[in-house]
């Protein structure tokens, strides 16, 4: 089965700058998360969807990122304006279904750099 | 707050050795504790524990939690060099929530 794919792998922006990042998740999982990973920390979850709603988004920094799962499939995360602090890797990942248990399919990431 | 704890940060070993990798949590509604290997791309899976005292095995790596003490444990026996990685520790918790540890950076040196 194909895994959870994202899109770019790689980004360079100055601050100010807005970004965008792609998820597709696995074939069929309901649930789909971001995660933000800063170098030397674990993933911190930015936004939880289930099926095309928000389930929780608490970690957020609303003021500048959003994030957007139109039809229930993949989503996009966007940050704007970018930070400094904003640098780290930014992970997607799927589940079956968000209740318990639950284990999470986690994509290749993409490591953004805020110059 | 919840908070997941990993000890130690970084570890390095030689191939043959024996590790032990810990993980402490104190969360609000505890539902379950996962094991994760991230090398260079995305954390892969190894384990999920839902109940105290019960080992999951894998080949060379164990896990067990004990959920009076809220800690785990993640062994790994004849270490090679393919093992070296960050291993994170999650645990799902509160309605939603996955609270993820920092990791623990295990390097296996030939």
């Amino acid at each position: 089965e194909a895994g959870v794919a994202q899109s770019p792998r790689y980004k360079i922006i100055e601050k100010r700058q807005s970004v965008a990042f792609w998820c597709n998740p696995i074939s069929g999982h309901a649930t789909l998360y971001w995660y933000q990973q800063i170098l030397g920390q674990g993933p911190k979850l930015l936004i939880q969807f289930q099926n095309n709603g928000v389930v929780d988004d608490s970690q957020l920094p609303k003021d500048r990122f959003s994030a957007e799962r139109l039809k229930g499939v993949d989503s996009t995360l966007k940050i704007q304006p970018a930070k400094l602090e904003d640098s780290a890797v930014y992970l997607c990942a799927s589940s079956f279904w968000g209740g318990f248990p639950d284990t999470q399919y986690f994509g290749p990431g993409t490591r953004l750099t805020v110059l | 707050e919840d908070k997941v704890v990993q000890s130690p940060l970084s570890l390095v070993v030689h191939e043959g050795d024996t590790v032990t990798l810990n993980c402490s949590y104190e969360v609000t509604n505890f539902r379950s504790l996962l094991w994760y290997k991230q090398e260079k791309k995305a954390p892969t899976f190894l384990f999920m524990l839902t109940s105290s005292g019960i080992e999951k095995k894998s080949g060379r790596l164990s896990s067990i939690l004990d959920k009076k003490e809220l800690f785990s444990i993640l062994n790994i026996t004849a270490t090679q060099t393919g093992d070296s990685a960050i291993y994170l520790c999650a645990v799902g918790c509160g309605n939603n929530d996955m609270r993820f540890g920092a990791g623990t950076r295990l390097t296996v040196k030939p």
